[in-house]
């Protein structure tokens, strides 16, 4: 069983771009859900997908968008990126929105500069 | 709405004593709770959680969890500190419903001194 993976590790963009984020989720699991957790804070939940829909949004502008595929990988894009958006991006996956089994990838550092 | 307060930034204890993060939370209903950890560099790791049942929760690394309605605390305690267990430490609720999304704290940076 392998757990949540995520690519890159580390990613350094210039403001303005736009940037792709990807998530292969646990084997077994149909739900995706991506926080983002800035520095020095906790992790802020951006956006849930449950069999290739959007099944929940946080707080976060319509530049942040996802897409989950038929094997349940998924990705996490944002567009005209700022200063702000530099953080540590977290996938998680999970079993029909399960809050009990929440399995946590290792994360993706974006640096905007 | 559903919050979480950690009102520890950073917790100092010296290796071999016991240990408390505190965690207190605000819920609409029932609590589902969690204690996550975080290593430099790292996801998250789950620890713990209550969903119903003893107040007492065991977890993974020796870890435990007392959950006290009353005072709507979810303090995570180990008996014997180990450096290995400095890390960043999350507690967490569950905002019920369709998506049952995490709401996190702030974290508490635990410092294990030997």
């Amino acid at each position: 069983e392998t757990g949540v993976t995520q690519s890159p590790t580390h990613l350094i963009k210039t403001r303005g771009q736009q940037v792709t984020l990807r998530c292969s989720s646990q084997s077994g699991h149909n739900t995706v859900s991506w926080y983002q957790q800035a520095l020095g804070q906790g992790p802020q939940f951006i956006f849930q997908y449950y069999r290739e829909e959007e099944n929940g949004r946080g707080n976060f502008p319509p530049r942040f968008s996802g897409l989950q595929f038929p094997n349940y990988s998924s990705e996490l894009n944002v567009n005209a990126l700022e200063l702000d958006d530099s953080a540590l991006y977290l996938c998680a996956s999970s079993l029909d929105r399960e809050f009990y089994g929440y399995t946590f990838g290792s994360g993706t550092r974006l640096t905007v500069v | 709405a559903q919050s979480v307060a950690q009102p520890e930034d950073q917790v100092n204890v010296a290796e071999g004593n016991p240990l408390t993060v505190k965690c207190t939370y605000s819920v609409s209903g029932n609590p589902y709770l969690f204690w996550y950890v975080q290593y430099p560099n790292r996801g998250l790791q789950f620890l713990l959680k209550y969903i119903t049942g003893d107040n007492l929760v065991k977890g993974s690394y020796g870890f435990e969890a007392e959950f006290n309605k009353s005072q709507t605390s979810f303090h995570l305690k180990k008996p014997s500190a180990l450096v290995s267990d400095s890390a960043l430490y999350f507690c967490a609720v569950i905002n019920g419903g369709a998506t049952n999304k995490l709401i996190f704290g702030t974290g508490t940076l635990l410092a294990v001194q030997p």
